[in-house]
């Protein structure tokens, strides 16, 4: 079944504790992205990858680092959290700008509380 | 992408066919229309997409209007799992970059 998966589902944190959620697909997408969603502001867009090796900044990147070494994986990381990205977190992919449809497929969230 | 507007919300008896509108009066000749839903803090998920035409799949009927200026998404028997909020995006076919998420409709279905 062709899915996006992120891990993990729930996290409770505390401030500056370094973490990591994972995203895998398993679909050979080229593009990649991670959005947070906040009540109020919609989904806005952290990082993206076009392929691998290659990302860059969205939105609201700050704060956040990522990672693009293998295709199907693209692990957002938040070195030392903060309050402010208490968030629900969204994982995505598609086959990439320029190719057909370019329909994203999103994984199930990741709901993180920072204290 | 070019902006558009949907109604805050409605309501759609179980059963019955779920007609949703779009408004996106500055879209330009080769943006499609694209649907996606969020089912309650699930990950959005795509529906049906469009460009002039009428479109339909096991999901839902997309309507375009000839002039392209508006669009409804038809569910045609509503049923209590779909309730959830529904986002018109316009975009180019081939535009790879963040979709664009506006304020959508919510959509409950009653009983």
């Amino acid at each position: 079944e062709a899915q996006v998966t992120q891990n993990p589902r729930y996290l409770i944190t505390v401030t500056g504790k370094k973490l990591t959620v994972t995203c895998s697909q398993n679909m050979n997408h080229e593009y990649m992205s991670w959005y947070r969603q906040d009540p109020g502001l919609g989904l806005r867009q952290i990082y993206y990858s076009m392929n691998v090796e290659v990302t860059d900044k969205g939105d609201v990147p700050e704060g956040y680092k990522v990672s693009r070494k293998e295709k199907r994986n693209f692990p957002l990381i938040l070195e030392s959290p903060s309050p402010n990205q208490t968030s629900l977190y969204f994982c995505a992919s598609s086959l990439g700008s320029g190719l057909a449809k370019n329909i994203q497929y999103f994984g199930a969230g990741t709901r993180l509380s920072v204290l | 992408d070019a902006k558009t507007t949907q109604p805050p919300s409605m309501d759609c008896a179980e059963g019955r066919a779920a007609n949703l509108p779009c408004n996106h009066s500055t879209i330009s000749g080769n943006e499609y229309v694209y649907w996606y839903r969020q089912i309650h803090s699930q990950g959005p998920q795509y529906i049906i997409h469009g460009l002039k035409n009428n479109e339909t799949n096991e999901m839902a009927s997309l309507i375009i209007t000839e002039d392209r200026k508006s669009s409804t998404l038809i569910l045609p028997h509503a049923t209590l799992r779909d309730t959830a909020v529904y986002y018109c995006i316009a975009r180019f076919y081939n535009q790879g970059g963040k979709l664009i998420f506006g304020q959508g409709t919510e959509l409950s279905v009653k009983p």
